[in-house]
């Protein structure tokens, strides 16, 4: 069975401050894809990163950089110098052979001004 | 624009009253999905559908039916709705297989009460 695991309910932090959300999965694929979404209070999902099974690079994208481990089966997202417009739920999630997307329960960020 | 819509965006109804919530696509899009958010559990898979008149049950499909009868149309319907069907639902869609081949698109949410 495909499993997503965000042990973080919720996170606070002071803005500026770099806050790492974690996300461990669970798969017997080989080929898998593991996202990361977006849902700040207006409701809509934002899609944020797609990453597949072969690919252990780090990603980059601005203040956002993404940590995928295989080891560890885990696929940390780390957000660089927080801003107050990054409060939102994010949730990790994970697609594997069975074309269904299991997602984790979501962690609340919370940045203050 | 590329986009999913759904409709109604917002419903409170009675325990028992048929409802219907449309979804369309107009991406040409393959894969359709159903999914259902409830506090501290993410998203869960209701129904998807890989293409016209081919669904198939997600994680919660209990109390819920769909139709694909046209490629752009993803309906869900609740015959009989019971106050544990409360929640927030969004519809996707995306192209070919779906999540694992390309990223969803998903619609703006319908937030439905059952009384």
């Amino acid at each position: 069975a495909q499993k997503v695991t965000q042990a973080q309910t919720e996170i606070s932090v002071v803005e500026k401050e770099d806050v790492t959300l974690d996300c461990v999965y669970e798969t017997r694929d080989t080929t898998y894809y593991l996202f990361w979404y977006k849902q700040p209070p207006s409701g809509e999902l934002v899609f944020l990163i797609r990453r597949n099974s072969f690919d252990e690079q780090n990603e980059i994208s601005g203040r956002y950089s993404w940590n995928f481990q295989k080891s560890t089966s885990s696929f940390n997202f780390t957000i660089t110098a927080s801003q107050v417009v990054d409060s939102a739920v994010y949730f990790c999630a994970l697609s594997g052979s069975n074309y269904q997307l299991i997602w984790g329960a979501g962690t609340k960020l919370i940045i203050k001004p | 624009e590329a986009q999913v819509t759904q409709n109604p965006r917002y419903l409170i109804t009675v325990t028992g009253k048929k409802l219907t919530v449309t979804c369309s696509q107009n991406m040409n899009h393959e894969y359709m999905s159903w999914y259902r958010q409830d506090p501290g559990l993410g998203l869960r898979q209701i129904y998807y559908s890989m293409n016209v008149e081919v669904t198939d049950k997600g994680d919660v499909p209990e109390g819920y039916k769909v139709s694909r009868k046209e490629k752009r149309n993803f309906p869900l319907i609740l015959e009989s709705p019971s106050p544990n069907q409360t929640s927030l639902y969004f519809c996707a869609s995306s192209s070919y297989r779906g999540p694992s081949t390309d990223t969803q698109y998903f619609g703006p949410g319908t937030r439905l009460t059952v009384l």
